[in-house]
């Protein structure tokens, strides 16, 4: 059964912390990508990583770093909260290609006060 | 740009009646086209993709290429249909997987 984690369900944190949203793949996948997800607006790529250490800014990458130091981990961090950043977010991963399937994590519930 | 547009957030329907939900895009090149679903409480899911042409719980996706569109239709909708829907096209030489704003879809009894 393939398994996209994510370390937490729901997360409470105030303004001006550092924190990190932490996304481990089981299924050897090349592409990993974080989203966030807001009633309205669907969901927006953050960032996506094709590779190791390869990283790509997607639509809103204000704010957020992230990183991969191992193929299956993938760290989204918001380098000092703040409140506009309270989402649902959402990391994924898919192998190599045009036409493979994106597997979801369950999803982290941000909430910044 | 890339874009990828959903024009309604919500699809109200009485089981039985037929569904459209429409999707239109944008881009370039020749994208390849997703439809997810994300039930109640569940992670988002792949429902179904353009290149294997196939009907998954009864729903299908016809890619217009003049028109740009990937609209998903269902002749008969199920209760448990009920759900949001996501258009995501994923454009060739990107590994990008952008989404539209999605569609909840709620099937009345």
């Amino acid at each position: 059964d393939v398994k996209v984690t994510q370390s937490s369900r729901y997360l409470v944190k105030r303004t001006g912390e550092k924190v990190f949203l932490e996304c481990v793949q089981d299924m050897d996948h090349e592409n990993m990508f974080w989203y966030r997800q807001d009633p309205g607006l669907g969901l927006r790529l953050i960032y996506f990583s094709y590779d190791v250490k390869m990283k790509e800014k997607g639509d809103i990458p204000e704010g957020y770093s992230v990183s991969r130091e191992k193929k299956e981990r993938f760290s989204l961090i918001l380098e000092s909260a703040s409140t506009n950043q309270t989402s649902m977010y959402l990391c994924a991963s898919s192998s190599a290609g045009l036409d493979t399937e994106a597997f979801f994590g369950q999803g982290t519930r941000l909430t910044v006060v | 740009a890339q874009r990828v547009t959903q024009p309604e957030k919500l699809l109200s329907v009485f089981k039985g009646a037929p569904v459209e939900l429409k999707c239109n895009y944008s881009y370039s090149g020749s994208p390849e086209l997703f439809w997810y679903v994300q039930y109640s409480r569940q992670r988002l899911q792949l429902l179904l993709r353009h290149i294997s042409r196939e009907s998954i719980k009864g729903f299908t996706a016809d890619l217009n290429k003049g028109e740009t569109s990937f609209h998903l239709k269902k002749p008969f909708a199920q209760e448990e249909d009920s759900a949001m829907y996501y258009c995501a096209p994923r454009m060739d030489s990107s590994y990008k997987l952008i989404f539209g704003s999605g569609t909840r879809l709620l099937v009345r009894p």
